[in-house]
């Protein structure tokens, strides 16, 4: 069935660190691709999105790109930061479907 | 930027007992959506809601669940009878058009006890 596989945590990086957070995705049909991020107390927050292959979505110095050939979705960022610490969330929608289906999210912390 | 509200933060119920999550979907959207995550666990879709109907829902969403937008402005969930695997963060959402993506509202964490 639809599901998606991403990177367990939690992940601790020191402050301008590389980050990628693999995500990889099963879907029936051509998806749409998201990554959202929760930060403490708060709700899910749309970062990016990409709704077909190649598109590269960015937001905030993160970026990811759609990977038709290989189903993924990596997260990256050049330089993390103390306010980067969150919960991060790979999902996507099939075309047709109102159902986001999402990864198990994982925690980032960035220390100063 | 418009916002997705839900009420209360957290509310704690009696294994049995109904509760109403309410949402303050944005104002100008016309899907709405709500979902769950058990702690620990994915982020799971419960229900879509478009034109006062119903438009999906997840084998989760059982005749225990309901969903109403009782006027222009709120979007609520029922749980008519509580079962402690009901303990959840309960997220709202809404969008303008569907497959460009949801904003979500904070969450409604729900223990029964």
């Amino acid at each position: 069935g639809d599901s998606v596989t991403q990177m367990e945590g939690p992940v601790t990086l020191s402050e301008e660190a590389f980050l990628t957070i693999n995500c990889t995705y099963t879907a029936t049909g051509y998806p749409s691709l998201f990554w959202y991020v929760q930060y403490p107390g708060e709700g899910l927050q749309l970062l990016l999105k990409a709704t077909k292959a190649d598109d590269k979505g960015s937001n905030k110095g993160f970026e990811a790109t759609y990977r038709k050939e290989t189903t993924s979705f990596h997260l990256e960022k050049g330089s993390v930061q103390v306010s980067d610490s969150a919960v991060y969330f790979c999902a996507f929608l099939t075309r047709g479907s109102e159902k986001l289906v999402f990864g198990k999210g994982m925690k980032l912390t960035v220390n100063p | 930027e418009p916002e997705v509200t839900q009420t209360p933060s957290h509310q704690v119920t009696q294994m049995g007992q109904e509760v109403i999550l309410r949402c303050v979907p944005i104002s100008n959207h016309l899907y709405f959506y709500w979902y769950r995550q058990i702690l620990g666990q994915k982020v799971e879709f419960l229900v879509s809601f478009y034109n006062n109907e119903i438009s999906e829902k997840s084998e989760i969403f059982d005749d225990q669940f309901s969903v109403e937008r009782p006027d222009g402005s709120n979007f609520t969930l029922k749980i008519r009878s509580t079962k402690l695997e009901d303990s959840a963060m309960y997220f709202c959402a809404s969008s303008d058009q569907v497959n460009y993506g949801y904003t979500f509202g904070s969450g409604t964490r729900l223990t029964v006890v």
